[in-house]
């Protein structure tokens, strides 16, 4: 079956510092999402991404959708301590039904 | 606008019993995703319903069940409970087909005994 995979699964850094996430797919998805989840909290909706290649950003956030439509990645710039939580993203297998698979997430601590 | 409104928020049943969780989506949303969150398995995805319909289903055991009414809320059930089945469970509703994402509610946390 569809299998998300997101890389890593823990991500330590610095206040200031920048990172990216990864997320891969097994199949050729329609479209990633990613969502945030906070401590304690349910997951957030924060981006979906369609066309192959696009980019968006959201302020320190800036998402990518692979050319092939298999991967997508999140890069953080300046990480802040309210950027903590888990990160998971999502998507449907084109072509398949809609059920969306999600990844097991990218939890995210930062040291102030 | 109201979010995704579950009840309960919190649920404590024992071994064999059974269970019904509650699931209001946005109005105006018509499909409603239900998903099982563990530690260990992370997000898994139950059913979805549209218009009263399941359109698309999860590999859980047929313990697992759900509807959805014409106003779009939606009930999933889980009969002869066992210690496995204690997890945080979400509903999501979009608008059709996750366009624009889907919005979660914030979950019922049930604790098998």
């Amino acid at each position: 079956g569809q299998q998300v995979m997101q890389i890593p699964q823990y991500q330590h850094v610095q206040e200031g510092e920048d990172f990216t996430t990864y997320c891969n797919s097994s199949t050729t998805l329609s479209n990633i999402q990613w969502y945030k989840q906070r401590p304690g909290g349910h997951p957030v909706f924060l981006i979906q991404l369609v066309k192959s290649g696009e980019v968006k950003k959201q302020k320190r956030l800036t998402f990518q959708f692979g050319e092939a439509k298999k991967n997508s990645s999140l890069h953080i710039t300046a990480t802040q301590t309210t950027d903590v939580g888990t990160y998971f993203c999502a998507g449907p297998r084109q072509g398949g039904s809609e059920k969306l698979v999600f990844g097991k997430g990218m939890k995210l601590t930062v040291n102030p | 606008k109201a979010g995704v409104t579950q009840t309960p928020r919190y649920l404590i049943k024992t071994r064999g019993q059974q269970v019904t969780l509650s699931c209001s989506p946005i109005s105006g949303h018509r499909s409603v995703s239900w998903y099982q969150q563990t530690p260990g398995q992370g997000l898994q995805f139950l059913f979805e319903y549209f218009s009263e319909t399941q359109r698309n289903k999860g590999n859980f055991p047929g313990r697992f069940s759900g509807r959805q009414f014409s106003n779009s809320r939606s009930e999933m059930n889980v009969s002869t409970l066992e210690l496995g089945d204690s997890a945080l469970y979400l509903c999501a509703s979009s608008l059709d087909r996750g366009i624009g994402g889907y919005t979660f509610g914030s979950g019922t946390r049930l604790t098998v005994v």
